[in-house]
């Protein structure tokens, strides 16, 4: 069964570059079945796309975070990765990545999530 | 972008009720809709995809409806494990967006 595990630092300084590494395990990150994403939650609030890879590198972002974020994927790792640069408090969130079923245009397996703070 | 509307926001309930949330969304989006419950400190659990379509290991009494622009998700008799935050989310086209979320609670 596919599994999820985000990591990153918890604390990030503003105007820094927020870094987050999602592991793939139990299946590969490369499948024409499916696609990846990043959503985040700020505290008490809902949920929010931040963007979505395919294993091809294609991506697609929200246009409210498109100027500062940037996503991969190793698929030797079985990893993907999000980059969120110039950070504020504004970025202080939970952050899930999330796997993106093609037949069902929905994220089907989600990681466990990881909080990320913006302070100094 | 296309934005999706949950009502009611909050709604209280008992168990064994028949509970009814609705998703509008500002323009059409045929059936590209998901539904997903989220308990507190947990990452969301998606329920139903392609507006009725079930997911695989969740109990019959949730069920989906509609197309076009406005969706909604049923309980057909509310369980004590159901009480929890509900949102939709649309993926007709880019960005991906959710609603703002129903927030279940025990009457």
């Amino acid at each position: 069964q596919l599994q999820l595990q985000e990591s990153g630092p918890g604390l990030v300084k503003p105007s820094e570059t927020l870094s987050l590494t999602c592991t793939v395990s139990g299946g590969s990150s490369s499948s024409s079945s499916y696609y990846w994403g990043w959503i985040r939650q700020p505290p008490g609030k809902g949920l929010e796309w931040i963007g979505s890879i395919f294993h091809s590198g294609s991506t697609y972002y929200n246009p409210s975070l498109k100027s500062r974020v940037t996503t991969s994927v190793d698929t030797s790792r079985n990893q993907f990765s999000l980059r969120l640069s110039s950070v504020s408090a504004a970025d202080t969130a939970v952050y899930y990545c999330a796997r993106c079923l093609v037949k069902a245009d929905a994220f089907d397996v989600w990681g466990q999530g990881t909080m990320v703070t913006v302070s100094s | 972008d296309i934005q999706l509307t949950q009502s009611p926001s909050f709604l209280s309930a008992s168990v064994g009720d028949r509970v009814t949330i609705t998703c509008r969304a500002s323009q059409g989006i045929s059936s590209y809709l998901a539904w997903y419950q989220q308990k507190p400190g947990k990452a969301p659990k998606l329920l139903i995809y392609a507006a009725s379509t079930l997911q695989g290991g969740v109990p019959s009494r949730f069920s989906g409806s509609g197309s076009g622009t406005e969706f909604t998700l049923t309980i057909s008799s509310l369980q004590p494990e159901d009480f929890a935050t509900y949102y939709c989310q649309q993926l007709y086209t880019y960005p991906i967006t959710f609603g703002q979320g129903t927030r279940l609670e025990l009457k």
